[in-house]
Parts: structure tokens; C-alpha cells; sequence
């Protein structure tokens, strides 16, 4: 009963290093996000998917990228360059197809800590 | 632009001492309420959904309620291992900041 799981837990980078933090989870659901949590602005959306093969932006994309594998229960977040500004803790989540009447909010995995110095 | 707001940011009670916390919005085409726990160092962790106002929700000594414009998490009779950071989130219908708008949560300390 594994639910969304994140790795690394915990990560330290140099700037302008690049890595990816993987997400995946076991309970078949459509929808799949980034978020990141800063103190005092609380979690804010950096890509989105809604299926194999397909991202959107959030509200914080610039710096990441992202992509939904073919085996769709795993959704990968890239920094190319990692930047100090990109210090945070990053936290992914899953969800049912959102328009589904029994929609009942995102399953999140315990979240990536990320340090860029 | 859409928003959710939490009150108060940090919440300090003794045990047994019953509260609430209040997640107001202003949200175009809402279509539920969600209230989560977040311990230190942990993701998340889904409570309850509200549809509709009026409605009401309650799990062990926490109830949830929603009106047309905010959501009330009561805590009755709290304890300790209720302490966490509690986290309002407004579902709605498509944006850039995606379909879940999160407040910046509500810290609760409950003391022994």
C-alpha cells in the first residue's frame, strides 16, 4: 500500500547542477502534479499531467521540466540548471480524473528536499 | 484572481481547549472545499471534502464546515498529537495555478 512515492528524500546540488526527482504511484490514477512548498507561500503548482505522454504548466514552471512516462504511474520533475532560488521542498501528488463526480482530492508522496547552494 | 486565506497563520491551545480555524475564498466556479493535515516533514494528508454549503464533515474531534464564502475546521477537546499544520484547499474549475488553489495553512500547537 505504497500510495505516491517520492525519490531522493533529500538532495544537495551546487548551482547550475541538473537533476530529476521521480515520482510514482500504485493506485492507477490519471492525474499527477509538482508542487513546491516555500515558508509563507505555501505550495504552488509547477507542472501538471493528465495522462501518459501529456504536462501542463502551473503556476511556477520556469527552471523545470517535466515528463509522463509510457508506464503512466510515474511523472518526472527535471532542473537543468538548478538555481539557489530553486531551494525548497517538492512534493508530488496524484489524483482521479478531476471532472469524476467521486473526485476526492490529491494522495501526496512525503517530498523531495531540496537544497541548491 | 482566485485566492484562499487561512486564519489565524499559528494557533496555540492548551489540551482540552476547543477552537477553530478559518479558510475563507474568493473563487470562480468552486466545486469543493478540502481540508488536509501536514505533520513536519511529511506530505499532506487528505481529511475531508466539502461540496456544498451547508454541508458539514467530522472525523474524531475535528468537524468541518463550509459556507458560500469560507470553511471552518472546529477542533473539540484537542490533544497533543493533534498538533500539525492544517491546510485549506478550493477545487475549481480549471486556471494556471491548476485546479487546487492551497491557503497557506494553519499551524496548531496543542500543549500537554
Amino acid at each position: 500500500n505504497a500510495g505516491v512515492t517520492q525519490t531522493p528524500k533529500f538532495r544537495v546540488l551546487k548551482t547550475g547542477q541538473s537533476m530529476t526527482l521521480l515520482c510514482a504511484q500504485d493506485m492507477n490514477h490519471e492525474y499527477m502534479y509538482w508542487y513546491r512548498q516555500d515558508p509563507g507561500m505555501g505550495l504552488r503548482l509547477i507542472h501538471y499531467s493528465v495522462g501518459e505522454g501529456t504536462t501542463a504548466k502551473g503556476e511556477v514552471p520556469d527552471g523545470y521540466n517535466v515528463s509522463r512516462l509510457k508506464k503512466k504511474q510515474n511523472f518526472l520533475l527535471g532542473l537543468e540548471s538548478a538555481a539557489p532560488s530553486q531551494t525548497s521542498v517538492y512534493f508530488c501528488a496524484s489524483s482521479l480524473g478531476t471532472g469524476r463526480w467521486d473526485f476526492d482530492g490529491y494522495t501526496f508522496g512525503s517530498g523531495t528536499r531540496l537544497t541548491v547552494v | 484572481e482566485d485566492q484562499v486565506t487561512q486564519s489565524p497563520e499559528a494557533l496555540r491551545l492548551q489540551e482540552g481547549e476547543s477552537s477553530s480555524l478559518n479558510c475563507s475564498y474568493t473563487v470562480s466556479g468552486l466545486r469543493g472545499l478540502f481540508w488536509y493535515r501536514q505533520d513536519p516533514g511529511k506530505g499532506p494528508e487528505f481529511l475531508f471534502t466539502l461540496y456544498s454549503a451547508g454541508e458539514e464533515k467530522e472525523k474524531e474531534r475535528l468537524k468541518a464546515t463550509l459556507t458560500k464564502k469560507e470553511s471552518f475546521l472546529h477542533i473539540t477537546a484537542p490533544k497533543p498529537e493533534d498538533s500539525a499544520t492544517y491546510l485549506c484547499a478550493a477545487y475549481r474549475d480549471g486556471g494556471s495555478q491548476g485546479n487546487l488553489i492551497f491557503g497557506k495553512g494553519t499551524k496548531l500547537s496543542v500543549k500537554p
